[in-house]
């Protein structure tokens, strides 16, 4: 069974840009989380979509926002990028919308902001 | 936004040795969660509690969930070079669906 797939694996941008990661989760997990990671902040909530609609969200400014397709892909996209906005993305899937403890997360989106 | 506070923030230990970290909380969880990050990659899960005063092993891990919900304990026992990495500890609350709240993280490094 393929576990969570993110893509791309490293991004390169400069300020100012905007960027999109997109997300697979694992067959039948209905539920998609993403995460942002940095060495000063450690591992902070974004936000979770459940059938293509946003459940929760965290601590971010609007130029964080996401989406869900009918499929439960997932994509975020970030406008006006930020050197601050350099970062580990890591997405997580579960099969239910509440599935905190049965996450599984990819491997990330390494993202460096110029 | 929010982190929990781990110790130690690293550690380096001998194989074989017998490791013990910790998280603690300003505020009250209803699930901690225990996992390991390797270079590279997302966290794993290596244990969930559910119970204040709980205690769940799962092999060579030990975990507990404290009695007022606002720390818990990660024990490793008879270290292998494999355990090397990151661990984080996580809170979870009924009612946050997904929304984690991590530990500032522990580096565990095993020397032979």
């Amino acid at each position: 069974k393929a576990g969570v797939t993110q893509t791309p694996r490293y991004l390169i941008k400069t300020r100012g840009q905007q960027v999109t990661l997109s997300c697979s989760p694992i067959s039948g997990h209905r539920s998609v989380s993403w995460y942002q990671q940095t060495p000063g902040q450690g591992l902070q909530f974004l936000f979770e979509y459940f059938s293509e609609t946003q459940r929760n969200k965290g601590n971010f400014p609007g130029r964080f926002s996401g989406r869900q397709f009918s499929n439960s892909r997932s994509e975020m996209n970030v406008s006006t990028l930020e050197l601050g906005d350099s970062a580990l993305y890591l997405c997580a899937s579960s099969r239910d919308l509440g599935g905190g403890e049965k996450l599984f997360f990819g491997s990330g989106t390494q993202l460096s902001v110029l | 936004g929010q982190q929990l506070n781990q110790s130690p923030q690293s550690m380096f230990i001998q194989e074989g040795e017998d490791v013990s970290m910790n998280c603690t909380s300003s505020s009250i969880f209803n699930t901690w969660l225990w996992y390991k990050q390797d270079p590279g990659e997302g966290p794993v899960l290596l244990i969930a509690l559910y119970k204040a005063g709980e205690l769940t092993s799962n092999g060579r891990l030990t975990a507990q969930f404290g009695i007022t919900r606002k720390d818990s304990f990660l024990n490793i026992s008879a270290s292998i070079p494999s355990d090397v990495g990151i661990y984080f500890c996580a809170g979870l609350n009924t009612g946050t669906a997904s929304k984690l709240t991590f530990g500032t993280g522990t580096r565990l490094q095993v020397t032979l």
